[in-house]
């Protein structure tokens, strides 16, 4: 079992609406996670993090988190063509040392 | 948040020679950076963790010896490429841990290396 898994898309979704990208992880005692947005050709962009349970939301973006189910996702809201990108899940384990990045989902907005 | 900076963002060097990569964190000091190669549409591969005056960690499968991480001072760490082949061609990135983001890591924008 890999440590972070995404589904590697793609994921299609029409402009305007909510794109819903899931992440899940396999330390338990993992502390804190992100989302990293990734152009194609151009490194990867930090644009949320959560600690806690819950959601956590900044403009068109919300974290969500579910220790229990150890599953992390992403929404977008009101979908750009801008939006299309990879998304990288990645999560600090419990050893709070390095954070493990999962392999990705392409996401694609169409018009 | 924090700025890390990269260069070259590009480099095209003949089989054989060597590359140097540098990485700077702009306004914060990185105590450590951690160094990523990624292939085309494929995932970030860690390489190596470079801690400020210690030796690199490498990750298993990569060769420290072609692969030289040196991180001299807070705010800089550098990558060298040995006696580059094209096989060594790909996306090179530098990243350090972000204290105003959670300590997620803020990356470099990326070096690509074509060894020709």
């Amino acid at each position: 079992q890999k440590e972070v898994e995404q589904n590697s898309g793609p994921l299609s979704v029409p402009e305007g609406a909510i794109a819903s990208l899931n992440c899940t992880y396999s330390d338990r005692g993992s502390q804190s996670f992100f989302w990293y947005r990734q152009y194609s050709g151009k490194s990867p962009e930090l644009i949320m993090f959560i600690y806690s349970n819950g959601d956590k939301e900044d403009g068109r973006f919300t974290a969500q988190l579910n220790k229990a189910s150890q599953y992390v996702s992403l929404l977008i809201r009101d979908s750009q063509p801008s939006d299309s990108a990879t998304y990288l899940c990645a999560v600090r384990g419990s050893s709070a040392s390095k954070i493990i990045f999962g392999s990705g989902t392409r996401l694609s907005i169409r018009p | 948040g924090a700025v890390v900076s990269q260069h070259p963002s590009w480099v095209i060097c003949k089989s054989g020679t060597s590359v140097k990569i540098e990485c700077r964190s702009l306004d914060f000091q990185a105590t450590t950076m951690f160094w990523y190669r990624q292939f085309p549409k494929q995932s970030l591969m860690l390489m190596a963790t470079s801690n400020e005056g210690s030796k690199a960690t490498y990750e298993q499968g990569v060769e420290k010896d072609k692969f030289l991480i040196n991180h001299a001072s807070l705010t800089l760490s550098t990558l060298t490429v040995t006696s580059a082949h094209p096989e060594d061609s790909s996306f090179y990135i530098c990243s350090a841990p972000d204290p105003l983001k959670g300590y997620g890591y803020t990356f470099g924008s990326g070096t690509r290396l074509t060894v020709v």
